[in-house]
Order: structure tokens, then sequence, then C-alpha cells
């Protein structure tokens, strides 16, 4: 149990473009949900918690009118990459919190951006 | 200085090896302890799950914390090929959500 998938795997798009992502609790609903960045050999970076019915809370550093995060429902959340440029190439990872059980994240595969 | 130091490694062993992975932290404050196991353009996949300090053995992987000296640590024994990939320590404190990821240490077992 508690998977999480992501949709797409990986896109490629020209600069100028918005893309967005999907993060999807497949058997189990996520009242929260974590966006993370994380750059070739680097660790995860935390972007943003989306929670179900609220607004995003971005990070430090975070642009949120550039990532733009929706959690429409219990089980999933989007990420959308508007106005994409060559430095948002990166590997964007989603989680979800198992609802009650706030110490366990449960990752995405993760999605490859590539923007030319 | 980071919350959370890892030393990154590339770490190559071979195969049938003892592995010890280790992590430093700085904050008193974390309570759960983790380690993840991420293949390469993968997400993390979750390994090994500690509360405050301790040993945790499942299988061939054995966790241990050591708050004294903010510490913690992953064994692999009986390594295999199949184990090479990159293993993140992680942390968050008792009341939030927020982990804290080292930065990974890339292993791979030789065959």
């Amino acid at each position: 149990g508690a998977v999480v998938s992501q949709h797409p795997s990986w896109v490629i798009c020209k600069s100028g473009t918005s893309v967005k992502i999907e993060c999807r609790s497949l058997d189990f609903q996520a009242t929260t949900m974590f966006w993370y960045r994380q750059f070739p050999k680097q660790s995860l970076m935390l972007m943003a918690t989306s929670n179900e019915g609220s607004k995003a809370t971005y990070e430090q550093g975070v642009e949120k009118d550039k990532f733009l995060i929706n959690h429409a429902s219990l089980t999933l959340s989007t990420l959308t990459v508007t106005s994409a440029h060559p430095e948002d190439s990166s590997f964007y990872i989603c989680s979800a919190i198992l609802a009650g059980v706030t110490d366990t994240q449960y990752f995405g595969p993760g999605t490859r951006l590539t923007v030319l | 200085q980071k919350e959370v130091e890892q030393d990154p490694g590339p770490l190559s062993v071979p195969e049938g090896a003892i592995v010890s992975l280790n992590c430093t932290y700085s904050n008193s404050a974390f309570q759960y302890f983790m380690w993840y196991r991420q293949y390469s353009r993968k997400g993390p996949e979750l390994l090994m799950y500690t509360y405050s300090s301790g040993n945790k053995e499942d299988g061939r992987f054995t966790a241990q914390v050591d708050k004294s000296s903010k510490y913690i640590s992953l064994f692999i024994r009986d390594s295999q090929p199949s184990d090479s990939a990159t293993y993140l320590c992680a942390m968050i404190e008792s009341s939030a959500s927020k982990i804290i990821f080292g930065s990974g240490t890339r292993l791979s077992i030789r065959p």
C-alpha cells in the first residue's frame, strides 16, 4: 500500500511554456502533499507544502507565482511550472502523508523536466 | 553549517561486505530518523524508520541512532550489487512534518 504516482515521468518543453505535473496517492487519502526539487547529485529540496482545500505553503526562495500548486482533492496535487526556463530543468518529486500518520512520507517516482 | 551532514561518497565496496553509512546533525529537536534509498532517476524509497535513540534491524539493514552524539548510521550486511544506489538520511522534529534530508551517499557494490 501507500503508493504515490506522478505524471508525466519526463517532459521536455520549450522555454516560456508552462508544464503541469500531477501527483496522485493511489490507495490512500493524503491531506498533505509535498513538492521537492532535486538537482543532479544533490539532495531533495522542499519547495512547498500542499494541503487539501487550502493554499500551499512555499519555502523561502520559491516563487509561488512561478510554481503553482493546486491540491483539489485528497488524492491529487498538481504543480504547474509557469513560463519555464532552462534553469527550471530538474527532477521534481512529490510525497504524500498518510492521513493521521504525520511522520512518514511516501514519495512518487519523480518527474524529469528539461526546458530547452 | 547544514542541519544534516552526510558524506556524498562515492563509496565502492565488494559484494558481501558490510557497509556503514553515516550522518551527523546539529538540531537536537529531531526525534524521527529515516533512511531512504534512491535509485538513479527514481523517487526515494523509505528503508528504515527510527524514533529517538536506539537500534532497529530489518533483514540485512540495521539503523542506529545516537542522540547524545547527534549521529545516525545505517549498516548493510552481506551487500549485494542491487544495493547500489544513493542513500539519503532524513530526520524530522517531533512536532513538524518537514523532512530535512542529508545530501545522500552514492554507494556502489562491486560483483
